[in-house]
């Protein structure tokens, strides 16, 4: 079975640091992969997304950026964080084309407080 | 402009009573529609998916309804437990390719079941 793994699940860092979220998904191949950030009383706002290695779409123009190594690898970052960039952020997959079930995966997400 | 409106924005119930949440959407072409439950810290989950041709579906003490005529979809909560106190958040897509580029979500409602 497929299963997403997100990591790390807290982190408090100070302003000025950089940042690196990563992700993996298990039991696929070729999948779409997402990273979103979520605010206290705000939707999932999508942040990158990748339909494959090397590829990246950024959706939001910010401090941040993401990179695709491997297949199943995704990677959040920054080179310098600010206390805005604190935040809940989810990783995600999806299948290729309708047949693979109309359904995105979650990660468990990862609570970043910049201070 | 697509857009997912969840009501109510929280809700507050006894254990064992039903509610229903509310999501009314302007997403066009619309693809379909899912329900995910999102603890507190934790990623969200996929509850129910509804192509435009189904009206009713099922999950456990869960059931969505969708109205594509109306771009009104519900979800009721039947006999609630103290679990079910969760954010519930209405995704929908507006593109079979199951691409996240295409997903509108809600901001979500939270709901919390007290004793």
């Amino acid at each position: 079975s497929q299963t997403i793994h997100q990591w790390p699940a807290t982190l408090v860092q100070p302003v000025g640091s950089p940042l690196s979220l990563e992700c993996t998904v298990e039991g696929t191949s070729n999948p779409n992969l997402y990273w979103y950030r979520q605010a206290a009383g705000r939707g999932l706002q999508l942040l990158f997304y990748s339909v494959g290695i090397g590829q990246i779409s950024s959706e939001v123009p910010q401090n941040l950026s993401a990179s695709r190594p491997q297949d199943r690898q995704f990677i959040l970052s920054s080179k310098k964080l600010l206390l805005s960039d604190s935040g809940f952020y989810l990783c995600a997959w999806t299948g290729i084309g309708a047949s693979s079930g109309n359904t995105i995966y979650f990660g468990e997400g990862s609570w970043l407080t910049v201070v | 402009k697509n857009q997912v409106e969840q009501s109510p924005q929280s809700l507050i119930i006894l254990e064992g009573k039903n509610c229903t949440l509310q999501c009314n959407y302007t997403v066009s072409p619309f693809s379909n529609l899912r329900w995910y439950k999102q603890d507190t810290g934790r990623g969200p989950v996929s509850l129910t998916i509804m192509t435009f041709s189904e009206n009713t579906k099922s999950n456990g003490r869960y059931t969505a309804t969708l109205d594509a005529d109306t771009k009104q979809s519900s979800l009721h909560i039947t006999a609630s437990q103290l679990s079910d106190s969760a954010s519930y958040i209405c995704v929908v897509s507006a593109d079979n390719s199951n691409s996240g580029y295409a997903l509108n979500f809600g901001k979500g409602t939270s709901l919390l079941v007290t004793p």
